[in-house]
């Protein structure tokens, strides 16, 4: 079984500051790896995928994520946050054996204070 | 290139009642997947619906069940409402069972009172 635990449940940050939204997982066997955002009152949205290769990910809006195997770990980070980024980020997992379903953590959300 | 749409957009049922949602999949798009997102929550895996037929289930109950149409449009259908089905309920589309291109629609609200 898989589990995925976003370590935040809200991140404050001012604006034009650094951020990093923090995504653990764990599992038996390889998985593909996402950050999706949702803004509210609105479905989701995805910023970037890890399915193989380079374990740096770059994504829309400027976010870059990081794969990193041995911690099981795919942190989300952006280095100059705006006042749009403003929006709840969800961490996802999909085992490889069996990819028709998303594990999905509780989500962070990103407060941007002006 | 259309995207994903859900309706209705919210809706009110009590208790007991039964409830159907409707989702059209992005042209081009063969697969539906839903997923239940409670409150404060990650969304949940209900089900998943490739060409026609049930591709995989995640933990819910047989009152939780679903079609998917010829045009590859898709209902999720829930019987004896319970409270605790409250939640947004999205629906996402992708090709070939795919869950790595999917593109998720804005949700239905269901309240159950």
């Amino acid at each position: 079984a898989q589990s995925v635990t976003q370590l935040d449940s809200q991140v404050p940050v001012f604006e034009e500051a650094p951020v990093e939204l923090r995504c653990n997982y764990s599992s038996s066997v390889s998985v593909y790896l996402f950050w999706y955002v949702q803004y509210p009152n609105q479905g989701l949205q995805l910023l970037l995928k890890y399915l193989s290769g380079s374990t740096l990910v770059k994504g829309i809006n400027g976010f870059e994520a990081e794969f990193n195997k041995s911690q099981t770990s795919f942190h989300l980070r952006k280095p100059s946050v705006h006042i749009s980024d403003t929006a709840e980020y969800f961490c996802a997992v999909s085992p490889m054996d069996s990819n028709y379903q998303l594990i999905w953590g509780a989500g962070t959300k990103l407060i941007i204070k002006p | 290139e259309t995207g994903v749409t859900q309706s209705p957009t919210h809706l009110i049922k009590t208790r007991g009642q039964q409830v159907t949602l409707r989702c059209s999949s992005q042209s081009g798009h063969n697969t539906v997947s839903w997923y239940q997102q409670a409150l404060g929550q990650g969304p949940q895996f209900i089900f998943q619906y490739y060409r026609e037929e049930e591709n995989g289930r995640g933990n819910f109950p047989p009152r939780f069940s679903g079609l998917q149409f010829p045009n590859y449009s898709s209902e999720l259908n829930v019987n004896a409402l319970e409270l605790d089905d409250s939640a947004l309920y999205l629906c996402a589309s992708s090709l070939d069972r795919a869950n790595y291109g999917y593109t998720f629609g804005s949700g239905t609200r269901l309240t159950v009172v």
